[in-house]
């Protein structure tokens, strides 16, 4: 199976604190996505990177990739109660996405 | 410009009734995909049209759904006859292209289907 696991499962922070979600995968990779979704509402993508990028920025979100563990990690900075939501990693195999099962992310205001 | 819409956005059904749900993607995506998430677990890939044409079913359950998207717009996912373990979230998403080049696929808000 090529599907990521995410950890933790769940996590619950202050509101103004750091969130750090992280995702490993299993086969070789074109690029991995960090996508949200908010209760009740559609996946939402967040950021995308490379299997050449070791990190990207977009706003609050930091991204890391190691090809070498196999390993991306989510970081979202002052964090907000909006931030409230699953998070997901994604592959690509194909022309599918392969999700891993996600982390629930609670920001407590 | 509007997204991906799906209805219902909510699905109560019995098991052993039929359900059928509705994907209307972004205008001109001719990907078209359903995934679902069931139980709380990983989101599971289902299929992928390219226009009206299956390219890849690989991700369907069983023979108890049926996807269709006929004309190449919209599709529709009919499960018949339902089964409790069927409840999860269903989404479908669009992308304008395909292939090993990344091209973004658009969620639409997913439909909630509860088996009772």
């Amino acid at each position: 199976s090529q599907q990521g696991e995410e950890d933790p499962q769940a996590l619950s922070i202050q509101e103004g604190e750091n969130a750090t979600m992280n995702c490993s995968y299993k086969t070789s990779i074109n690029n991995l996505q960090w996508y949200r979704q908010n209760s009740g509402r559609g996946l939402v993508h967040l950021i995308l990177i490379r299997s050449n990028e070791r990190e990207k920025h977009s706003g609050r979100l930091r991204v890391t990739l190691d090809t070498s563990k196999k390993s991306s990690s989510l970081l979202i900075t002052a964090s907000r109660a909006a931030d409230t939501a699953s998070y997901f990693c994604a592959t690509v195999y194909g022309n599918k996405l392969v999700f891993g099962a996600g982390t629930i992310l609670r920001v407590k205001s | 410009e509007a997204g991906v819409t799906q209805f219902p956005s909510h699905s109560v059904i019995e098991k052993g009734q039929t359900v059928t749900l509705r994907c209307d993607p972004i205008s001109g995506h001719d990907n078209l995909y359903w995934y679902r998430r069931v139980m709380g677990k990983e989101i599971k890939f289902l299929l992928h049209f390219v226009k009206e044409s299956k390219q890849d079913e690989s991700g369907m359950p069983n023979n108890r759904f049926l996807a269709e998207r006929t004309g190449g717009t919209y599709s529709t996912l009919k499960v018949q006859p339902a089964e409790l373990e069927d409840s999860g979230v269903y989404f479908c998403a669009s992308s304008l292209g395909q292939g090993v080049v990344f091209n973004e696929q658009f969620f639409g808000p997913g439909t909630r289907l509860t088996v009772l």
